[in-house]
């Protein structure tokens, strides 16, 4: 149980474009769900905390106009980059709380070209 | 006080033996402490988890063992195989937001 998808697992865009991602917990039902960056070799920064319903809550230096969440049913969270740039490229990786632990999503690569 | 850290940064263990990674904590309100182990490429899986009321916790070859007074806890890996090699992070929460505070990640090798 706690499984968490995410689509897609790559994609590469243009810079200018925008790119979304989606997060899904399959077998439970979140409130909660957790927007994570990762650089090569580092931690998990959180960019930001979903919840349904409501709006999101970003963590300090991180654009909300940028980086669009919307939590729009206890099950699904996305995640749009805006006008992407290369600076932009990372591993996005969400996660789902239940109950008091998160369980992650296997992460989507972001290639800006 | 919110940070969470993580020793060592990486570890190099022959296979069967011990793997231990340590973390410390500063701030008291956090009650929750789970670990995760992460390949490349993939998301983080959850291994184990402890609150403090506990000073130990074992399933399998994992253990954490929980100093509260220290302010520390460590993850123990039994019998290393080399199918454990990945980066391993440990995090804290507190019962507030559930927000995680994730240590810097210790990257273990096991040799075969």
């Amino acid at each position: 149980g706690a499984v968490v998808s995410q689509h897609p697992s790559r994609v590469i865009c243009k810079s200018g474009t925008s790119v979304k991602i989606e997060c899904r917990s399959l077998d439970f039902q979140a409130t909660t769900m957790f927007w994570y960056r990762q650089f090569p070799k580092q931690s998990l920064m959180l960019m930001a905390t979903s919840n349904e319903g409501s709006k999101a809550t970003y963590e300090q230096g991180v654009e909300k106009d940028k980086f669009l969440i919307n939590h729009a049913s206890l099950t699904l969270s996305t995640l749009t980059v805006t006008s992407a740039h290369p600076e932009d490229s990372s591993f996005y990786i969400c996660s789902a709380q239940l109950e008091t632990t998160q369980y992650f999503g296997p992460g989507t690569r972001l290639l800006v070209l | 006080q919110q940070q969470v850290k993580q020793s060592p940064q990486s570890l190099i263990v022959q296979k069967g033996g011990i793997s231990i990674i340590n973390c410390a904590y500063e701030n008291t309100a956090f009650d929750y402490f789970p670990w995760y182990q992460q390949f490349p490429g993939k998301g983080p899986a959850l291994l184990i988890a402890i609150r403090p009321d506990v000073s130990e916790k074992k399933e399998g070859r994992f253990t954490i063992s929980f100093n509260k007074s220290a302010k520390q806890f460590s993850l123990h890996i039994m019998d290393s195989q080399p199918g454990d090699s990945a980066t391993y992070f440990c995090a804290a929460s507190w019962s507030g937001t559930y927000k995680y505070i994730f240590g810097t990640g210790t990257r273990l090798k096991v040799l075969a």
